[in-house]
């Protein structure tokens, strides 16, 4: 079946560092590739997405990049604060459903 | 973007008790709520579609008549869980999509703990 790989599981970094997060997916008609933010306890918060009829995105500190060849896309954030810190989960949209599957979530840490 | 209000936040209940949680729609209608469970430290794993005036649609391994789902209107999904165990202890969240404008977007409830003792 679909699947979504994500990495690294944990991911620690100096505040100012940059910290860049990585999915693959399995099924080539994904089209639609959000990124979603959950801290303890708390509801995902979708920080930014991106259609697979565009390769960038970027919002001030965030940028998701794609590459539908290699069934690739990246969660990166710059300069990065404490307030980042939270576990965040890659998905990808399911063929011929409105359904997402989620990666298994990577847990950053910015330290001060 | 779009709000969905999701209760209750916690929930503690004896075995063999059934608890519903409920999912709304606030600002918008949805034919289709997403329900999923997560486990601590896990991601989010779906359970079912939820669809307004039809039966809801379970993936594999998720049991239809534990986890029973209604969608009776375009604001509104319930999840009951039937008979809880403390196996069926974990974090339960529902989502929904503003189809109507177009938004692909997805978002999420608040979650509900469901402890189950």
């Amino acid at each position: 079946g679909e699947n979504v790989e994500q990495h690294p599981s944990t991911l620690s970094v100096q505040e100012g560092d940059s910290a860049v997060i990585k999915c693959t997916y399995s099924d080539s008609a994904s089209n639609y590739f959000p990124w979603y933010k959950q801290e303890l306890g708390k509801r995902p918060q979708l920080i930014i997405d991106i259609r697979s009829n565009v390769g960038e995105k970027k919002d001030q500190r965030i940028a998701v990049t794609l590459n539908k060849t290699a069934k690739h896309f990246s969660l990166h954030i710059t300069e990065t604060q404490p307030e980042d810190s939270a576990v965040y989960f890659c998905a990808a949209s399911i063929r011929n459903t409105d359904k997402l599957i989620f990666g298994t979530g990577t847990r950053l840490q910015v330290f001060p | 973007g779009a709000v969905v209000s999701q209760h209750p936040s916690w929930v503690i209940c004896k075995s063999g008790t059934s608890v519903k949680i409920e999912c709304r729609s606030l600002d918008f209608q949805a034919t289709t709520m997403f329900w999923y469970r997560q486990f601590p430290k896990q991601s989010l794993m779906l359970m079912a579609t939820s669809n307004e005036g039809s039966k809801a649609t379970y993936e594999q391994g998720v049991e239809k008549d534990k986890f029973l789902i209604n969608h009776a209107s375009l604001t509104l999904s319930t999840l009951t869980v039937t008979s809880a165990h403390p196996e069926d202890s974990s974090f339960y969240i529902c989502s929904a999509r503003d189809v109507a404008r177009g938004n692909e977007k997805l978002f999420f409830g608040s979650g509900t703990q469901l402890s189950v003792l």
